[in-house]
């Protein structure tokens, strides 16, 4: 059981560049999101699905798509990247709504100049 | 909305003293409580929780309480390793998953 795998594990972008941050599961859990950690802010909720084919916003949605067409991947798209998204990305999943137990990939450190 | 609170760090102990990080919390219904903790380098690890009011959470010799009276959670343990170093984080859980809200984290340095 590898978990939850989350790659790259570093990127440097420029202002206005597009990509796609990976994360994947191999624990058949429902459920995934995406965080992201910013120094004295904690881990706010960007994005999370209940299931494939089915997702929503969190707390910081604005700059960031999901789409999660397998119950295995759920990945993150910056459009147009902005410094403002410089920040460590974090993909989790749970198995279930009930459980509330998340586990967490190692992360992704994004810079945006 | 809902909201967390922990101790501004960071916390630096001696190896064997005890350990307390406060958090309290602001929730509308009947949160569940968690601990996890972030080691450099990695994600993070659930280290403990509880479900209900008067609930004691642990593992690898930290513990909780829920206390609903005084909405907080705090995090001790008795004797702190070098091993424990790293930043513990507080959440709460109100409305399922998708609801995991965060403390800011409080790193904790242990020195030999």
């Amino acid at each position: 059981n590898a978990g939850v795998t989350q790659t790259p594990k570093f990127q440097v972008l420029k202002t206005g560049q597009s990509m796609t941050l990976q994360c994947a599961q191999d624990m058949n859990h429902e459920y995934m999101s995406w965080y992201r950690q910013d120094p004295g802010m904690g881990l706010r909720l960007i994005h999370y699905s209940v299931g494939a084919g089915i997702t929503d916003q969190g707390e910081v949605p604005n700059g960031y798509n999901v789409s999660r067409s397998t119950t295995e991947d759920f990945p993150l798209r910056l459009l147009s990247a902005a410094p403002s998204q410089t920040s460590v990305y974090f993909c989790a999943s749970t198995e279930t709504a009930a459980y509330n137990e998340q586990f967490f990939g190692p992360g992704t450190r994004l810079t945006v100049l | 909305g809902d909201s967390v609170t922990q101790m501004e760090g960071p916390v630096t102990l001696s190896e064997e003293a005890f350990l307390t990080i406060n958090c309290t919390y602001t929730a509308t219904g009947y949160p569940s409580l968690f601990w996890y903790v972030q080691y450099p380098g990695e994600g993070l690890q659930l280290l403990l929780k509880a479900t209900k009011a008067d609930d004691k959470g642990s593992n690898k010799g930290f513990e909780a309480t829920y206390r609903k009276e005084t909405t907080s959670f705090h995090l001790e343990k008795g004797s702190v390793q070098v091993s424990d170093s790293a930043v513990y984080f507080c959440a709460l859980s109100d409305q399922g998953f998708q609801k995991l809200v965060f403390g800011t984290g409080t790193r904790l340095l242990v020195s030999p």
